[in-house]
This record gives C-alpha cells, sequence and structure tokens, in this order.
C-alpha cells in the first residue's frame, strides 16, 4: 500500500444534486480524518473516525454532509442538495500510532466545482 | 484571531537562499507541531514532525518549535527549485489516545528562482 487513495479526483456538479466522495486509508490504519480545504486557506477538520465509529463532527458539517466507515475501512463523504459554497478540496487523511504518535497521512484530494 | 497564523506570502527567493517559513498559535493546550508542504493541486505531505521545544533537523530542513512564545519556525537550506509549493504549519493537543484533528494556518506559498 503506497499512501491514501481518493476518488473521483475531480468532481463537477450543478447545484442542487447529491456527490459522493471515497476514502482509502493506508491498510494498517484505524484513524481516518476529512478535511475541507478552500482557496488560500489551511484545511479544516469536518470529521474524524476512529475504526468504524465517527467519533467527532465539526460545525462546519451541517446535515447535509454525512460520512461513513463501514468496517473501519473505506470511508465515503455524501453531500446532499449541493450549494456553491460547498466548492472546494476535500482531503482525506488516516493515521496509526507508529513510534508513539499518531502522523496524518492526507491523500491527493477530491475537488468539488458546484456549477 | 484563529487559532494559528501564519506569515502571508507570497514568498520568492533565489535558488541557495535559506528561507524561513513561520508560525504563532494561541492554545497553550497544543502541543504536536508539523509542517506539510502542498504542491499545486496535490494532497499535503508531512515534512517533519515535533513534539518539545528546540530544534529537529532532517536534511536541508529544520523545525524550530519555541512553546514559551508560541512560535514555530521551518528553516530551509540551499533552497532548490523544487521547494516551490505551498508550506502549511499544523498542531494538535495533546491529548493521547483521543482525537488528533489538525489546525492548519493558512499556508504560504514559495516560490524559488533557478
Amino acid at each position: 500500500d503506497t499512501g491514501v487513495s481518493q476518488n473521483p479526483r475531480h468532481k463537477i456538479t450543478k447545484r442542487g444534486q447529491n456527490v459522493t466522495f471515497r476514502c482509502d486509508p493506508i491498510s494498517e490504519h484505524n484513524r481516518l480524518y476529512w478535511y475541507r480545504q478552500t482557496l488560500g486557506q489551511g484545511p479544516e477538520f469536518l470529521t474524524y473516525f476512529q475504526n468504524e465509529a465517527q467519533l467527532e463532527k465539526s460545525r462546519l458539517l451541517s446535515d447535509r454532509f454525512s460520512a461513513e466507515r463501514p468496517k473501519g475501512s473505506f470511508s465515503t463523504l455524501e453531500i446532499q442538495r449541493t450549494e456553491q459554497g460547498d466548492s472546494a478540496m476535500y482531503l482525506c487523511a488516516s493515521s496509526g500510532l507508529a513510534g508513539g504518535r499518531y502522523e496524518q497521512y492526507f491523500g491527493p484530494g477530491t475537488r468539488l466545482t458546484v456549477t | 484571531q484563529k487559532e494559528v497564523e501564519q506569515d502571508p506570502g507570497p514568498l520568492s527567493v533565489p535558488e541557495g537562499a535559506i528561507v524561513s517559513l513561520n508560525c504563532t498559535y494561541s492554545n497553550s493546550a497544543f502541543q504536536y507541531f508539523m509542517w506539510y508542504r502542498q504542491y499545486s493541486r496535490k494532497g499535503p505531505e508531512l515534512l517533519m514532525y515535533t513534539y518539545s521545544s528546540g530544534n529537529k533537523e532532517d536534511g536541508r530542513f529544520t523545525a524550530q518549535v519555541d512553546k514559551s512564545s508560541k512560535y514555530i519556525s521551518l528553516f530551509i537550506r540551499d533552497s532548490q527549485p523544487s521547494d516551490s509549493a505551498t508550506y502549511l504549519c499544523a498542531t494538535h493537543p495533546e491529548k493521547p489516545g483521543a482525537n488528533s484533528k489538525l489546525t492548519f494556518g493558512k499556508g504560504i506559498t514559495l516560490s524559488v528562482r533557478p
């Protein structure tokens, strides 16, 4: 396993449509994070899974957003009724305990454009 | 005030220059500090990970943390055009076994001119 993968890499959708993104973490990592990054800003935390349990959600994650991690492996992030303000890069990161600490490794991201 | 502030950019230097990138943070609970490098339209790549105050060196890169002044720095020696990227500082609290969600600075875009 060479790293975190995300699909699709790019998504263009019309306002009001639903979209779903997938993240495949590094296989031995039990922690998985979703972040959102807009132009000129650093990534902002959205939600966190430890194994299959979603343990924290940011206030940024409105009720139109839902994330799952069935069986503690890959994760999906769904946005319902997309809005233009949802246009951003959606980043997934995974981490596992190594050397007494958790380092987060990011995937290449999914760039969402809502027209 | 944001929890992590990063010096605004962009920054342009000639090849071979020493580059200094800086961040400040406001929350004393932050105990772990990272620098990520992000090339255009790519995900962030972990460069350095530090815990205590002091310096950590890895090749041409040195990370410096001063917890007393809540100041973190990244130095790049003998900068190369391939170092041209956006550099993000990040931090998280010390909560063993708990969520280590990262708080990032805005990032600074560095351009190294050949």
